[in-house]
């Protein structure tokens, strides 16, 4: 099946930091990419949406000055969070696929971000 | 969007049919129905995807209802494997193709 990877799958860092999350999707040029963020004990919960070329579309309640989002092709999309604090610790989630209804979002394996 | 609501938990026999119901009464037309699993502390796994007919593949059988109201995933021969959170999305075409991940059912496979 297709195959997305998400590096690093662990980080931590002193509040304050920026820290950038890279997704790839390695079989196949991903048109959109989604980015998630999930607590412990909860559901995945969708921040953006990210069409290459294009500015990424945030849900609401999401700081797009916050999470700084690119796409520049179609195989890579980042995710920056700007000066971290204590409650920007999660597990942040990309998935990539292809603009149709018909085709599956695939998901990386998620990075682990502790901010101390 | 249509929204989907699953049980927050079952069980199921080692070996045997693992059946997790969702229901999804305010689905569109064009909307599609898919499902995912989470093993703890990984992404999100795709299992199947159907629209309104019954679609099997090698990890699972999706049975969606003629009115397409609910839909139930079946593993037929449940392992220990299988034990994970079992999302049931509808995906909405006309604004993105979005998931909106509801709470899932937790299922524990008991040896």
């Amino acid at each position: 099946g297709a195959v997305v990877s998400q590096h690093p799958s662990r980080v931590i860092c002193k509040s304050g930091t920026s820290v950038k999350i890279e997704c790839r999707s390695l079989d196949f040029q991903a048109t959109t990419m989604f980015w998630y963020r999930q607590f412990p004990k909860q559901s995945l919960m969708l921040m953006a949406t990210s069409n290459e070329g294009s500015k990424a579309t945030y849900e609401q309640g999401v700081e797009k000055d916050k999470f700084l989002i690119n796409h520049a092709s179609l195989t890579l999309s980042t995710l920056t969070v700007t000066s971290a604090h204590p409650e920007d610790s999660s597990f942040y989630i990309c998935s990539a696929t292809v603009t149709a209804a018909v085709y599956p979002q695939h998901f990386g394996d998620g990075t682990r971000l502790s901010i101390l | 969007d249509a929204k989907t609501t699953q049980p927050p938990s079952m069980d199921c026999a080692e070996g045997r049919a693992a059946n997790l119901p969702c229901n999804h009464s305010t689905i569109s037309g064009n909307e599609y129905v898919y499902w995912y699993r989470q093993i703890h502390s990984q992404g999100p796994q795709y299992i199947i995807h159907g629209l309104k007919n019954n679609e099997t593949n090698e990890m699972a059988s999706l049975i969606i209802t003629e009115d397409r109201k609910s839909s139930t995933l079946i593993l037929p021969h449940a392992t220990l494997r299988d034990t994970a959170v079992y999302y049931c999305i509808v995906r909405t075409p006309n604004t993105g193709n979005q998931f909106y991940f509801g709470t899932g059912t937790s299922l524990t496979v008991i040896p």
